[in-house]
């Protein structure tokens, strides 16, 4: 069926490396992804989207890559900070309305 | 900054009472959503609502959960006869003109246990 998930569970860098977080996601007619990054015991917060018609798209130390050909989408966060701990979850949009569809997440700790 | 406020933030039930998660959207949002969030599993939408209307909701959003909106700013899910697979956190997002075209933002959650 349809689903957006995620090669890893768990992610361990080091203070101020560059971490790079990775999607796959089976629906090609998706055409909005969203980037959430959710603390503990918070709800989710939006860090960055990308529409289907872009490949690139670079916020505030984070940038989003969206490969439409393999169905991979990848969070890099630069000079990665204790504060970027969290979990994070990639999210395609589906149905009229943008109901989300969320992938199972990714837990990044960072190490000082 | 405006924010999607919900209440309460923990809910003990037991199974088979009927619990209504209330949540505030930011005021000139449209749309609304209810998520929900089994410990350590991934976000799963239920449903979502539009001009006083469920506009579309997912396999798990069955006959025992209702949402309303019974004033201009408050937004609810009912859920009538709990069960203890409804344990979750519950989420509530609102945006402006619907995820495809403006971000959604999340409440801080309901946690809901079912004993």
């Amino acid at each position: 069926g349809e689903s957006v998930g995620l090669h890893l569970p768990t992610l361990s860098v080091q203070e101020g490396d560059n971490s790079i977080i990775n999607c796959a996601y089976s629906n090609s007619a998706s055409d909005y992804f969203i980037w959430y990054k959710q603390e503990s015991g918070k709800g989710p917060q939006f860090i960055i989207d990308i529409r289907s018609n872009m490949d690139k798209r670079q916020g505030q130390r984070v940038t989003v890559l969206l490969n439409k050909t393999v169905k991979h989408l990848s969070l890099q966060i630069a000079a990665t900070q204790p504060g970027d701990s969290a979990v994070y979850f990639c999210a395609e949009t589906a149905g009229s309305q943008g109901n989300l569809i969320f992938g199972k997440g990714t837990k990044l700790s960072v190490k000082p | 900054e405006p924010e999607v406020t919900q209440t309460p933030s923990h809910q003990v039930t037991q199974m088979g009472q009927e619990v209504i998660l209330r949540c505030v959207p930011i005021s000139n949002h449209l749309y609304f959503y209810w998520y929900r969030q089994i410990l350590g599993q991934k976000v799963e939408f239920l449903v979502s609502f539009y001009n006083n209307e469920i506009s579309e909701k997912s396999e798990i959003f069955d006959d025992q959960f209702s949402v309303e909106r019974p004033d201009g700013s408050n937004f609810t899910l009912k859920i009538r006869s709990t069960k203890l697979e409804d344990s979750a956190m519950y989420f509530c997002a609102s945006s402006e003109q619907g995820a495809v075209n403006t971000e959604a933002f999340f409440g801080q959650g309901t946690r809901l246990t079912v004993v």
